[in-house]
């Protein structure tokens, strides 16, 4: 019963850096979105993806870039970390108007 | 643009009621939902209303809402220590496509 499933769960970078985190979903769910979580802020948009072949920039997309690899699979890459970016990052899929969240990545940008 | 507001923090005894309070500006919000992130874990959904609803009860939760206010409250009934969690406020309305806006969050502490 895996749900949605992000790797890595934490990760430190130093500034210039690039990396990818990786999400998976084993819900059939055609949309996918990826999300920032910060101190006394909301949940941002960064990406979705509303269904397999499509992606749109959401709130928050500077800096990001994703790939929606097939119906499963939504990746977020940083292509040149900065320390702006140090935050918790939730991918999440959905089905009709409810939303299901993986367990999230600490990043850390030094 | 679209904004959802909520307390960051509540503290109440074991056994007593919760009253967590959220404020949103969409008035064309469809769905109004209540989220809970336990440490370390990501959101999951505990209930959500349809905006032509007034009142939705589910065991030991009670969802208020005000539309002509624009104001959300989520009931917790029996507050138990394993209710301690954060507790987010969120909105999607019919404009807003694909895009759901999250409250900042409600640090709730229960004090056994």
């Amino acid at each position: 019963n895996a749900g949605v499933t992000q790797t890595p769960k934490f990760q430190v970078l130093k500034t210039g850096q690039s990396m990818t985190l990786q999400c998976a979903q084993d819900m059939n769910h055609n949309s996918m979105y990826w999300y920032r979580q910060d101190p006394g802020m909301g949940l941002r948009l960064i990406y979705y993806s509303a269904s397999e072949g499509t992606t749109d920039k959401g709130e928050v997309p500077n800096g990001y870039n994703v790939s929606r690899l097939n119906k499963r699979e939504f990746s977020l890459r940083l292509e040149s970390a900065a320390p702006s970016q140090t935050s918790v990052y939730f991918c999440a899929s959905s089905r009709g108007e409810k939303l299901f969240f993986g367990s999230g990545t600490q990043l850390s940008v030094l | 643009g679209e904004d959802v507001e909520q307390s960051l923090f509540l503290s109440v005894r074991e056994g007593d009621s919760s009253v967590i309070n959220c404020t949103y500006t969409d008035s064309s919000s469809t769905y109004l939902y209540w989220y809970k992130q336990e440490p370390g874990a990501g959101l999951q959904l505990l209930t959500y209303i349809f905006s032509n609803m007034d009142m939705k009860q589910d065991q030991r939760l009670t969802v208020l809402l005000n539309k002509k206010d624009k104001h959300l409250s989520l009931r917790i009934a029996d507050t138990q220590t394993g209710d301690s969690a954060i507790y987010f406020c969120a909105e999607k309305g019919d404009t807003g496509g694909f895009k759901t806006i999250f409250g900042a969050g409600t640090r709730l502490f229960v004090k056994a």
